[in-house]
């Protein structure tokens, strides 16, 4: 079946430090991927996505390649703030099924 | 665009008593999905919706737990009767769907329960 692993949280990091967020998938074809943010008491926002292999998203300094030969889509960013802190869920979508990663915390300290 | 609109967005009701959660989805969205989120569990599909017609209701915990899509702009939620495990945050989301692909989930702020 389709799945993702994410790395295990929490982040902790100091403002402007590089951040990379893991995630892998399996899948039985080629499915489109997303990065969700979820801030404090608010819902899940997409991020960013990449539908097809070596596709690059990007949003608000955030940027993750599609890499088909290691089934993976790393969530980066140069410089973090403060205003980053929020969990982050890697996603696929194929066909019917759509699958969430468990989420990743991001605490970024002044 | 509203956005996906949930309500209420705070329920606070004691065990053995009925819950019923709303959801209108974004306008021309014809996909939609109910979530639960906890800290044990985290995000959890309890059910999906295409063209108003159930899909996958593997999610749904028991049979406390309905919902319904009686049209394109409007969802329900319902448990009863509820008990303290429900408690949790209550997500629905939308997403326009062609073929069969679906393309991103956009989510409501979610209702926030509380079972006593």
């Amino acid at each position: 079946g389709n799945s993702v692993t994410q790395m295990e949280g929490p982040v902790t990091l100091s403002e402007e430090a590089f951040l990379t967020i893991n995630c892998t998938y399996t899948a039985t074809g080629y499915p489109s991927l997303f990065w969700y943010v979820q801030y404090p008491g608010e819902g899940l926002q997409l991020l960013l996505k990449a539908t097809k292999a070596d596709d690059k998203g990007s949003n608000k300094g955030f940027e993750a390649t599609y890499r088909k030969e290691t089934t993976s889509f790393h969530l980066e960013k140069g410089s973090v703030q403060v205003s980053d802190s929020a969990v982050y869920f890697c996603a696929l979508n194929y066909g019917q099924n759509f699958v969430f990663g468990p989420g990743t915390r991001l605490s970024v300290l002044p | 665009d509203a956005g996906v609109i949930q309500s209420p967005r705070h329920e606070v009701t004691e065990m053995g008593q009925e819950v019923t959660l709303r959801c209108k989805p974004i306008s021309g969205h014809n996909s939609l999905f109910w979530y639960r989120q906890t800290m044990m569990r985290g995000l959890e599909l309890l059910i999906y919706f295409n063209n108003n017609v159930p899909i996958d209701d593997s999610g749904m915990p028991e049979d406390r737990f309905s919902a319904k899509m009686p049209n394109a702009s409007f969802s329900t939620l319902k448990i009863q009767p509820s008990e303290p495990r429900d408690s949790a945050v209550y997500f629905c989301a939308s997403s326009f769907a062609s073929g069969n692909s679906y393309n991103e989930q956009f989510f409501g702020p979610g209702t926030r329960l509380t079972v006593l």
